[in-house]
């Protein structure tokens, strides 16, 4: 069975530190990709980065990098600089295409960055 | 602006009611999805649609129904036998049905409260 698995319920960085969230995943499945999301406090989820199962690069958008290690089934978010806005709960997820599309969501690291 | 309505934000419930919770999308999204997520935790899938008049039910569909009559609106009803129906409801939509357009875009959630 496929699962997330989120070991730091909490995080805290100082403000312009970077800091990494730990992702490990469960899948026998070949094709698959990998998100992660970020929840404010005001509920919403917010889309970070994505990256496929067949990328060879690590994904990077802005801040955020994801260091992808196939072999260990780990997908760390990594946030460059942190600000105090990036002080959210932080979700990973994963896709498969099974002909029906689902997204499975790791419980979250709640991130606290400090001034 | 494109992107996903939800409600009620807020919503309480006595036991024994049924409730619907409304999503909306004109992203011109094929996939709509609905989660729950409880304190603490991540989201877990309740149902999922991938085209009008077709559903899957997700990991936690007991207790719940839903419709998809047309391509933006997909609601969901809380029936009298979801036995804990108190938590935070997400709606989501995605482009497509494979892992590389796995995206998800969400509302900004509701809030149900059984008294």
């Amino acid at each position: 069975a496929q699962k997330i698995t989120q070991t730091q319920p909490g995080m805290f960085v100082q403000e312009k530190e970077a800091v990494t969230l730990d992702c490990t995943y469960d899948t026998s499945d070949q094709s698959y990709g990998l998100f992660w999301y970020k929840q404010p406090s005001s509920g919403e989820m917010i889309f970070l980065i994505y990256q496929g199962s067949y990328d060879e690069q690590n994904a990077t958008e802005g801040r955020y990098s994801l260091n992808f290690q196939k072999a260990r089934k780990s997908a760390n978010l990594v946030i460059s600089a942190s600000q105090l806005g990036d002080s959210a709960m932080y979700f990973c997820a994963m896709t498969k295409d099974t002909g029906g599309f689902k997204t499975i969501f790791g419980a979250g690291t709640r991130l606290f960055v400090k001034a | 602006d494109g992107g996903i309505t939800q409600s009620p934000k807020y919503l309480f419930r006595k036991e024994g009611q049924n409730v619907t919770l409304s999503c909306e999308q004109n992203l011109n999204h094929d996939a709509m999805y609905w989660y729950r997520q409880d304190p603490g935790q991540g989201l877990r899938l309740i149902y999922y649609s991938q085209i009008v008049n077709d559903f899957q039910k997700g990991d936690i569909a007991e207790g719940y129904s839903v419709s998809r009559e047309k391509k933006e609106s997909f609601p969901l009803t809380v029936t009298s036998a979801q036995k804990n129906p108190t938590a935070f409801y997400l709606c989501a939509s995605s482009i497509g049905l494979s892992v590389n357009t796995g995206e998800l875009f969400f509302g900004e959630g509701s809030r149900l409260t059984v008294l």
